[in-house]
């Protein structure tokens, strides 16, 4: 079974630019992993941000992008906002096993 | 507007059985696959079992297989995962997701969540 690796914590000034990075240990990520990310607050149940690796739900911040960035998939924060601070995970689909990442712990300060 | 109600966790001894439902909303049930993901307290998410739209074909994390089946009854817009021989390391949160499609794995809409304990 993969493991999908994320950056454990990344700090982003309010207003800055962010890429958070989701990769796998079998390999690069590809659109045929179909790559999710989710924004979970504390207390609160996760919310999918991307799907399939760059395509937005209707409530998702047009601050917020996701692409396949150098064999991994990315998701981009441009223009942090403080409600932009949360607990990021990514999820890929390999050989119909889905995994999780173990997250990234986004401040914004 | 999607609605996903989960009901049925607590507190239950090592060894011990549970059923968890999700009560499903503001869609056409039949149409989309179906997904259990939980979450230790302070852990990441962790994808447990999933069901197709039909209910034909499920699939389940490894560390669940042989214990827990995922069931669906489009009739009462709900899915279950049944748990046996529970295990202090299955405690968690309990969230079940739609997905995106029929056929779909990954979890899209997420339910609030129902919390397990498995604990002597």
């Amino acid at each position: 079974q993969a493991v999908v690796t994320q950056e454990p914590s990344l700090t982003v000034s309010p207003g800055g630019t962010v890429t958070l990075t989701c990769g796998s240990s079998t390999g690069a990520v590809t659109s045929g992993h179909y790559p999710y990310w989710f924004q979970q607050k504390p207390g609160q149940a996760p919310r999918t941000l991307i799907y399939d690796a760059t395509n937005k739900n209707s409530w998702t911040p047009a601050r917020f992008s996701g692409s396949l960035l150098g064999g991994k998939a990315a998701l981009t924060l441009s223009g942090a906002q403080p409600e932009d601070e949360a607990e990021y995970y990514c999820v890929l689909s390999s050989s119909g096993v889905v995994v999780f990442g173990g997250g990234t712990k986004l401040t914004v300060l | 507007e999607v609605q996903l109600l989960e009901s049925g966790g607590g507190l239950v001894q090592p060894g011990g059985s549970l059923r968890l439902s999700c009560a499903a909303s503001g869609f056409t049930f039949s149409s989309y696959a179906m997904a259990w993901v939980r979450q230790a307290p302070g852990k990441t998410l962790q994808w447990v079992s999933g069901i197709f739209g039909g209910g034909t074909i499920t699939y389940y994390a490894d560390s669940v297989k042989g214990r827990f089946t995922i069931s669906r009854d489009d009739s009462r817009n709900t899915v279950y995962l049944q748990m046996s021989s529970l295990r202090v390391e299955d405690t968690a949160l309990y969230y079940c997701a739609k997905t995106r499609g029929m056929h779909a794995t990954h979890p899209d809409s997420w339910g609030l969540g129902t919390l397990v304990t498995v604990s002597s």
